[in-house]
């Protein structure tokens, strides 16, 4: 199955600030469409999982400019600029280019 | 709006039997590919199972760490999803969630629902 590695455990941040969360996939997620499988999801407390990007770099209606996924091949990246208070959260990436389905083990951006 | 509301969950012993139910609303279930996730204690998330459309004849899809235990059904006439868990283990303790999407598998996520399975 493929691996997703999110390396950050946590990410500290202070408002205003910009902060990038990576993502490793063990194998390339480019499918033949020319599109990656990867996506990035935002949990918090008390709200029901968010998507945020799906196919690296597209965001789901509603979702802030400020989230902007990019990356490829097995390399991806998810970077909020200007954080709010409500960014802080715990962010997931997730691979649907194979079944079992993977995701990454979570990254938790906290407040300075 | 898209509704999904999971319900079933309960603190059962190790070996016994659960059935979780995830009824929906907002969409056209009977077109949808619907799914269950779970999280641990520990809040790593993990693919559990798949099912696909009437037009798919209803085709089935299980991670390994589940396969054999746990069934995924639906009834379109419910607009529900179901994930019968039999053999349960302590490591099937988690918050269920029922997902559904578009763009990817899991667009939309329920609240979830908690198993605990523990003697």
């Amino acid at each position: 199955q493929i691996t997703l590695t999110q390396q950050a455990e946590s990410l500290w941040v202070s408002p205003g600030e910009k902060v990038s969360i990576t993502c490793r996939a063990s194998q390339s997620l480019l499918y033949t469409d020319g599109k990656h499988y990867l996506s990035w999801y935002q949990q918090r407390p008390g709200q029901t999982t968010k998507a945020l990007i799906y196919h690296a770099s597209i965001r789901t209606d509603g979702v802030p400019t400020r989230f902007i996924g990019s990356g490829s091949g097995t390399e991806f990246t998810l970077s909020i600029e200007d954080v709010q208070p409500e960014d802080i959260a715990l962010y997931y990436c997730l691979q649907t280019l194979k079944k079992p389905y993977t995701f990454g083990a979570g990254t938790k951006l906290e407040l300075k | 709006e898209v509704q999904l509301v999971e319900t079933g969950g309960s603190l059962v012993q190790p070996g016994k039997s659960l059935k979780l139910t995830c009824a929906t609303s907002g969409f056209t279930f009977s077109n949808a590919w619907m799914h269950w996730v779970r999280q641990s204690p520990e809040k790593q998330l993990e693919w559990v199972a798949q099912i696909k459309a009437k037009s798919n004849n209803y085709a089935t899809y299980y991670a390994e760490s589940v396969k054999g235990r746990f069934t995924i059904s639906r009834d379109d006439s419910k607009s529900s999803v179901y994930l019968q868990m039999n053999s349960l283990k302590e490591e099937d303790t988690a918050i269920y969630y029922c997902t559904w999407g578009i763009t990817t598998p899991v667009d939309y996520w329920g609240q979830g629902v908690m198993v605990t399975v523990s003697s």
